[in-house]
């Protein structure tokens, strides 16, 4: 069963500019994570918030959650061509121990 | 190098045959997850083991089957069963519950 939806489904913009990607979810959760995956690869942990907690920084990115709306964004700043893939968000709630995962958001960043 | 290994990286099989899936890590994590794939599409779980001997199912689990003997390994077997076999297979483990998962590098699975 799908609980996140990523939006938007895909996403290109010039390299330097920032990306914004959004997640929703239906459920009250314990966390929410965002992952990186490169084609083909396997996925990268990039942030886990805790539903307690509103906003949380890791070097260029930033995320917020906001568990009225159930809703947490992905803000990537000054993007790098490297910084094309699919990123996906992950929900987990207090009693379920798995992760319910989006359909992920394509990003494409051009030089 | 701490890590999950999974190999093949690709896996050819015909119709007809099972196959086993190789899922590796040395992470010291007690659970471990597999996933399944589709193209252009999020992760979908097959299977989960939260400690050595016990395992579930997850929300796909027709047509495979896992075990769990050892703490460092979760092989996923793919059986006739399966109609949509084909597809890109994730494993991944993680420490304790609400922790991050980490990713093995994945195995593409092409039935024919």
């Amino acid at each position: 069963s799908q609980q996140g939806e990523e939006d938007p489904q895909a996403l290109s913009i010039q390299e330097g500019e920032n990306a914004t990607m959004n997640c929703s979810y239906k459920t009250s959760i314990n966390n929410l994570q965002w992952y990186r995956q490169n084609s083909g690869r396997g996925l990268v942990h990039l942030i886990l918030i805790r539903s307690n907690e509103r906003e949380k920084h890791s070097g260029r990115l930033r995320v917020t959650l906001d568990t009225s709306k159930k809703s947490s964004s992905l803000l990537i700043t000054a993007s790098r061509a490297a910084d094309t893939a699919s990123y996906f968000c992950a929900t987990e709630g207090d009693s379920n121990y798995q992760l319910i995962w989006g359909a992920g958001t394509k990003l494409i960043i051009k030089p | 190098d701490g890590g999950i290994t999974q190999s093949p990286k690709y896996l050819f099989r015909k119709e007809g045959q099972n196959v086993t899936l190789s899922c590796e890590q040395n992470l010291n994590h007690d659970a471990m997850y597999w996933y399944r794939q589709d193209p252009g599409q999020g992760l979908r779980l097959i299977y989960y083991s939260q400690i050595v001997n016990d395992f579930q199912k997850g929300d796909i689990a027709e047509g495979y089957s896992v075990s769990r003997e050892k703490k460092e390994s979760f092989p996923l077997t793919v059986t006739s069963a399966q109609k949509n076999p084909t597809a890109f297979y994730l494993c991944a483990s993680r420490a304790g519950i609400w922790d991050e998962q980490y990713f093995g590098p994945g195995t593409r699975l092409t039935v024919t």
